[in-house]
């Protein structure tokens, strides 16, 4: 069974820094695209970013790069978002999907708010 | 520049069939897209690729009452048989060159 389990949102300042952790299972993950997916409140789904199996390629929404890091580790089977210099718009859940161009897995999200 | 619009709402009620429609951008209707349901409270789940051939590729344990098909730059996602727990947001999404694409979303009411 595939499982994609997110963790490490909460509460951060604006202009704080947060790294978002998936544990993937079920599959096997270094060879599966891995992608990024948030939703504000009351809000529909947003891409942030994926990354290729190996980690070398990896795509940005415009309004996170520079700001966001995707990575991965494969002997770990997970999957990371290095989020820095973060604002009040970055608030949303978090969702950790597999595949780049059509997620068909996605875990139940961790919960990242910036507010002061 | 790579568009998915979807109705906000759409209502039907149990038992019946409602169909769901994406219409993608201009100069984008050979594009392949992806549909997903997210039902209260929960995170989505991948429902199935719909070609611009109508052809499509269902998920991991989705009923048969769900179905996907094309027309032109348009996307439909088919629902019979319509039970409450159909209630949720359907979002199609698809890709280009560096990029994934969300739809608005289309809340589902089932009466």
């Amino acid at each position: 069974e595939v499982q994609l389990v997110e963790s490490g949102g909460g509460l951060v300042q604006p202009g704080g820094s947060l790294r978002l952790s998936c544990a993937a299972s079920g599959f096997t993950f270094s060879t599966s695209w891995m992608t990024w997916v948030r939703q504000a409140p009351g809000k529909g789904l947003e891409w942030v970013a994926n990354i290729k199996e190996d980690g070398y390629e990896k795509y940005y929404v415009d309004s996170v790069k520079g700001r966001f890091t995707i990575s991965r580790d494969n002997a770990k089977n997970s999957l990371y978002l290095q989020m820095n210099s973060l604002r009040a718009e970055d608030t949303a859940v978090y969702y950790c999907a597999r595949g780049g161009w059509s997620p068909d897995y996605w875990g139940q999200g961790t919960l990242v708010t910036v507010s002061s | 520049q790579l568009v998915l619009t979807q109705s906000p709402s759409a209502s039907a009620s149990l038992g019946v069939s409602v169909k769901l429609t994406c219409t993608l951008s201009s100069g984008h209707s050979s594009y392949a897209i992806a549909w997903h349901q997210q039902q209260p409270e929960k995170g989505p789940r991948y429902l199935m690729k719909v070609n611009s051939d109508g052809s499509h590729m269902k998920g991991d344990g989705i009923p048969d009452r769900f179905s996907g098909s094309s027309s032109g730059a348009e996307r439909y996602l088919t629902i019979s048989s319509l039970q409450s727990e159909d209630e949720a947001d359907y979002y199609c999404q698809t890709w280009g060159t560096g990029i994934v694409v969300f739809g608005g979303g289309t809340k589902l009411i089932v009466l």
